[in-house]
């Protein structure tokens, strides 16, 4: 069964750049035709997709986030991750990384499974 | 972005009870609309994808329908481990925009 682990520091002070990396395990990274991404959720609030990428360094980025965000991939390592640049105390969330499914191609439907545990990254000086 | 609001934002309901949670997008997104179900403390799982398409897995009182603007989650028979909070999402286009939540409740 497919499972996958955020790893990261879960204290970073603002205006620095957070970083996290997911570990895939029990899959390849290459495999099928899966895009793999990262949604955060600030405590008590609702959900907010961050970006995504596929295998081949293809990415797909909210634009919110665009400006700051970097998405890359580790095919060698089964890893992904995700940086965040100059973040403030808004960053605050629980981020989640996922294996997205992708029915023909991106803009024919995607959906998130399985996702990994979640970590928690605080923004704070 | 496209809006995605869900009502109602909170529910109550009993074990065996009928419940619809009802997911509006701010424009057309054909039928690119899926359901995640989320419990304190975890990560959200699928429950249906592209309106319809019942994940792998999950229980048949799970049903999903719609398509263009309007959509509906249907449990058909509440199950004590069904309470958490239901949160909809359009991958019609970037960003794919979550929906507020709806927790269902005791």
């Amino acid at each position: 069964q497919l499972r996958l682990q955020e790893s990261g520091p879960r204290l970073v002070k603002p205006s620095e750049t957070l970083s996290l990396t997911c570990t895939v395990s029990n899959g390849s990274i290459t495999s099928g035709t899966y895009y793999w991404g990262w949604v955060r959720q600030p405590p008590g609030k609702g959900l907010e997709w961050i970006g995504s990428i596929f295998y081949s360094g293809s990415t797909y980025q909210n634009p919110s986030l665009k400006s700051r965000l970097t998405i890359s991939v580790d095919t060698s390592r089964n890893q992904f991750s995700l940086n965040l640049s100059s973040v403030t105390v808004a960053d605050t969330a629980v981020y989640f990384c996922g294996r997205q499914h992708v029915l023909d191609g991106w803009y024919s439907g995607h959906w998130f499974d399985p996702w990994g545990q979640g970590t928690l990254v605080t923004v704070s000086s | 972005d496209i809006q995605m609001t869900q009502s109602p934002p909170s529910l109550s309901a009993s074990v065996g009870d009928r419940v619809t949670i009802s997911c509006r997008a701010s424009q057309s997104i054909t039928r690119h609309l899926n359901w995640y179900q989320q419990k304190p403390g975890k990560a959200p799982k699928v429950l249906v994808y592209a309106a319809s398409r019942l994940q792998s897995g999950v229980p048949p009182r799970f049903s999903g329908s719609g398509s263009g603007t309007d959509f509906t989650l249907t449990i058909s028979s509440l199950q004590p481990e069904d309470f958490a909070t239901y949160y909809c999402q359009q991958s019609d286009s970037i960003p794919g925009t979550f929906g507020q939540g709806t927790k269902l409740e005791i």
